[in-house]
């Protein structure tokens, strides 16, 4: 009964390969987001899909691309792995509709290295 | 724009000890404020936010912070830390509205040590 749930949780890989983190939240919210925390520990937003509308899109290389099947699911596929971008990636949730302030809830986040 | 500081990376306090953890925040609408905290190994949970009902605000595990507007602060405190507060604490700011609503702005974090 994971309320925003991620996986994998750990994904080792080598540069140039391209890998995809999955996200599922069950709170029934129709907004949710990725962040990036990288090895500052400083937790940085890089999409935000709204009812499966692109909403946030931050300075993100374009090897990034996103995916919201549908408003439970909000997918991340990076292309041709670099260095750099290994980190943890958080998935988050919030409703638009319920509430004003749009409190975001955390999945477990993905630790990805990229060796 | 938004952005938040949180003075102090790490703070260290004994059992039983008063617990600060400071946050300053700027924002060019009325601010939402959150404090979060981070285990080691696993998501964010939610401590506590600012609704703009209450300038005082009581979260969970016995924290609560206090919005102070003139001084654009949002610290966060406890009145006697025990060994399981020992985290990271982060503090997010989001704006009411314009370019920023919906977007969280997060601090540095501060870690916390509780000491026996």
């Amino acid at each position: 009964d994971t309320a925003v749930s991620q996986t994998p949780k750990y994904l080792v890989t080598q540069m140039g390969n391209d890998k995809s983190i999955k996200c599922e939240q069950n709170l029934g919210h129709d907004t949710m987001y990725w962040y990036k925390q990288d090895s500052k520990k400083f937790l940085k937003i890089m999409f935000s899909y709204n009812n499966k509308e692109l909403i946030i899109n931050e300075t993100v290389p374009n090897r990034f691309s996103p995916k919201s099947p549908d408003k439970a699911h909000l997918n991340l596929h990076i292309n041709s792995l670099e260095l750099g971008d290994s980190a943890v990636y958080f998935c988050a949730s919030s409703s638009r509709l319920a509430d004003y302030q749009e409190t975001q809830y955390f999945g477990p986040g993905t630790r990805l290295l990229v060796l | 724009a938004q952005s938040v500081t949180q003075l102090g990376s790490h703070v260290s306090v004994s059992e039983g000890a008063l617990v600060l953890l400071r946050c300053n925040y700027s924002s060019s609408v009325p601010p939402y404020l959150f404090w979060y905290v981070q285990y080691p190994n696993q998501g964010l949970q939610l401590l506590l936010k600012y609704t703009s009902a209450a300038t005082l605000v009581k979260g969970i595990n016995g924290f609560e912070a206090e919005f102070k507007k003139s001084e654009t602060s949002f610290h966060l405190t406890k009145p006697s830390a025990h060994m399981s507060d020992a985290a990271e604490y982060v503090c997010a700011v989001s704006g009411a509205g314009g370019t920023s609503y919906g977007k969280l702005t997060f601090g540095q974090g501060t870690i916390l040590t509780v000491h026996p």
